[in-house]
């Protein structure tokens, strides 16, 4: 347990079905992340918060949305998924969102969409 | 781009031997991360360097930054078969606008043979 909690750990959905992801942290950190993680690609950053706001969306469709309602838990809505989305999110958490500390990461869900 | 480039993409040794891994990467950096995944897990953060260091280690880990050559490597001596797994480097570098970003490189994926 490294203090980063995702739920749920593998998820399957539709194309037409909404869904969320959630991590909850309990290190006191105050910047938190979604990535996303395919096979044979780079880790992919999505969102980024810093206490509780968004610092960061690196051109995710819309189809992915985030929420940040404290510092402590991030979410992830899903809706009209296509199958190219299916992957391993990973979230993580870090005391500050520039990078200069490390990240810690959760387990991770693996998401497939059928 | 700015991510860092792990070499090989895959190594294969058997337990008690070393692995070196290699990252490269194109620009200035502040830091570089090396974090370790199993198989369908979260990333497990290892060693960070900063750009002013040469050398750190911890443990069986030793890692090695030459910012002239815009490379760094990992070695892990006497392998064991625990330490099978994905590696990854993380590059730590100003993307304008007073910010930071963390880029992930693909990874190099180790296998210890018992």
């Amino acid at each position: 347990e490294t203090g980063v909690t995702q739920t749920p750990r593998h998820l399957v959905m539709g194309m037409t079905n909404k869904k969320s992801l959630k991590c909850e942290q309990h290190l006191g950190h105050n910047a938190m992340y979604w990535y996303k993680q395919s096979a044979k690609k780079p880790l992919e950053l999505m969102f980024v918060y810093s206490l509780e706001e968004r610092v960061e969306n690196n051109s995710v469709p819309s189809r992915f949305s985030p929420e940040c309602p404290n510092s402590s838990h991030l979410f992830l809505h899903l809706h009209t998924l296509q199958p190219e989305d299916s992957a391993l999110y990973l979230c993580a958490s870090s005391s500050d969102h520039s990078g200069a500390n490390v990240l810690t990461f959760g387990a991770g869900s693996r998401l497939t969409v059928l | 781009s700015q991510q860092g480039e792990e070499d090989p993409q895959a190594l294969s040794i058997q337990e008690g031997e070393n692995a070196t891994m290699n990252c490269s990467y194109k620009t200035s950096i502040n830091n570089l991360q090396w974090y370790r995944q199993n198989s369908g897990r979260g990333l497990v953060h290892l060693i960070l360097i900063r750009s002013n260091e040469r050398e750190k280690h911890s443990g069986r880990l030793r890692v090695t930054l030459d910012t002239s050559k815009k490379s760094s490597s990992l070695l892990i001596t006497a392998s064991r078969a625990a330490d099978t797994a994905s590696y990854f480097c993380a590059t730590r570098a100003y993307s304008g606008a007073g910010s930071y970003q963390l880029t992930f490189g693909k990874g190099t994926k180790l296998s210890v043979i018992p």
